[in-house]
């Protein structure tokens, strides 16, 4: 089956670096997305991989590794606005997003 | 760029009744548009695909009858929610591709929470 895996919670403090892992099961695989979801709003985009590597994208940045089925989204310099549930999606071989259950990330001053 | 709206925000309503909610692309054209509900803690679950002008594609256990999905222009996708019942309040995001490309980013509108009491 198709599956995907990410920590249910995580805590960071403000200012500092947290990474986000996803672990993938698809098949087939067309990218890896990641969102950012504050609470009782609707995904925003944050990033989308599909070559082995690193993205960068100011504080955020977000890796790929294909053979290993695995991802994860860094935040540097956090910030309390930062505070919010990530969500990993992988795209299938019939490019349909399967979703992960999101990470809530939380902020300590 | 890649605004997507989302109409009503927020509705409550009594058992029995039907609800639409309008998805709209408002800077770009969307061939295909997608429609989500989301429980509280828990991911996104995808209800049905939508393209303009055709039938949309219900995810398996998502009764067509009760979802009804219209996809009348490339800008506007609704989805009525038929005879709603308290087990269908729930949060509703429908998404929209701005391109024709499958695995082009989908963009998300705002949501509509939808309470049957």
């Amino acid at each position: 089956g198709q599956n995907i895996d990410q920590p249910t919670e995580m805590t960071a403090t403000e200012g500092a670096i947290v990474q986000i892992n996803c672990t993938y099961q698809t098949s087939g695989f067309n990218g890896l997305f990641w969102y950012q979801q504050h609470a009782g709003e609707a995904p925003t985009f944050l990033s989308y991989n599909v070559l082995d590597g690193l993205e960068e994208k100011g504080r955020f940045s977000s890796f790929l590794s294909r053979s290993k089925g695995y991802s994860y989204l860094l935040l540097k310099e956090l910030q309390m606005k930062d505070s919010a549930s990530y969500l990993c999606a992988a795209m299938d071989s019939n490019y349909q997003l399967i979703w992960g259950a999101g990470t809530k990330l939380i902020i300590k001053p | 760029g890649a605004v997507v709206s989302q109409h009503p925000s927020r509705v409550i309503c009594k058992s029995g009744t039907s609800v639409k909610i309008e998805c709209r692309s408002l800077d770009f054209q969307a061939t295909t548009m997608f429609w989500y509900r989301q429980f509280p803690k828990q991911s996104l679950m995808l209800m049905a695909t939508s393209n303009e002008g055709s039938k949309a594609t219900y995810e398996q256990g998502v009764e067509k009858d009760k979802f009804l999905i219209n996809h009348a222009s490339l800008t506007l996708s609704t989805l009525t929610v038929t005879s709603a019942h308290p087990e269908d309040s729930s949060f509703y995001i429908c998404s929209a591709k701005p391109g024709l490309a499958d695995t082009d980013t989908q963009y998300f509108g705002p949501g509509t929470r939808l309470t049957v009491l």
